[in-house]
């Protein structure tokens, strides 16, 4: 199984509500990213966890909160989102084995949230 | 991080050889280049991986110069399904911490028939 899922795959809401994005993955993978893509750009990073603790916060605003339950699930909590926050956000993960010295870290990305913000 | 240059945008016919050149003339000592597809409104899916040389699998070719500051990438004999957006990274894993990808400006493909 090499697939990672995501839910919703659209997801619509208002400045003032509050929602989170599920990102799932049964590859034993250490490591989960969240990356956000505006149309017709390439994906940014946001966020990087490794073994369930935050490694990497690409100075994302606060109103985007990540959180990792567990090794196989990643969140992403929304909470008063302006409409430039609309865009495809995508979840990917990596093995992140500190063992497996010269190899690189291939990242799966799963299919993506459509989010738009009114 | 290493940044990557890469054309704009291709067009190729059916049946074409497609190269696409990624310039990475900071790349370090540890970093490998990968290359990424994207289709509309999909995640990126992973082509390939090298570090030096060539590397070669089912679905593309990746030649890598002795100097490593670029990297070509070879889609064999492209088909209308090949129009996407293709991706040069350079990066390097750090040991528990995940791996610090930058994705570049991409490579649009037009394939026509």
């Amino acid at each position: 199984d090499t697939e990672v899922t995501q839910t919703p795959k659209h997801l619509v809401m208002g400045m003032t509500n509050k929602k989170s994005l599920k990102c799932e993955q049964h590859m034993g993978h250490r490591a989960m990213y969240w990356y956000k893509q505006k149309a017709k750009k390439p994906p940014e990073l946001m966020f990087v966890y490794s073994y369930e603790k935050l490694s990497i916060n690409e100075s994302v605003p606060s109103r985007f909160s990540p959180e990792c339950p567990n090794s196989s699930l990643l969140n992403l909590h929304l909470h008063a989102l302006q409409p430039e926050d609309s865009a495809l956000y995508l979840c990917a993960s990596s093995q992140d084995n500190p063992f497996l010295a010269g190899i690189g870290d291939t990242q799966y990305f799963g299919p993506g949230t459509r989010l738009t913000v009114l | 991080l290493a940044k990557t240059t890469q054309p704009i945008s291709m067009d190729s016919y059916e049946g074409q050889e497609v190269n696409i050149t990624c310039s990475h003339n900071n790349i370090a000592t540890n970093d490998y280049i990968t290359w990424y597809q994207q289709f509309p409104s999909q995640g990126p899916r992973f082509i390939i991986q090298g570090y030096k040389t060539k590397v070669t699998n089912e679905v593309a070719s990746l030649f890598i110069p002795a100097d490593r500051k670029s990297s070509t990438l070879s889609l064999p004999r492209v088909s209308l399904s090949d129009t996407a957006v293709y991706y040069c990274l350079v990066g390097k894993p750090i040991k528990a911490a995940g791996n610090k990808l930058t994705f570049g400006g991409g490579t649009r493909v037009l394939v026509k028939p």
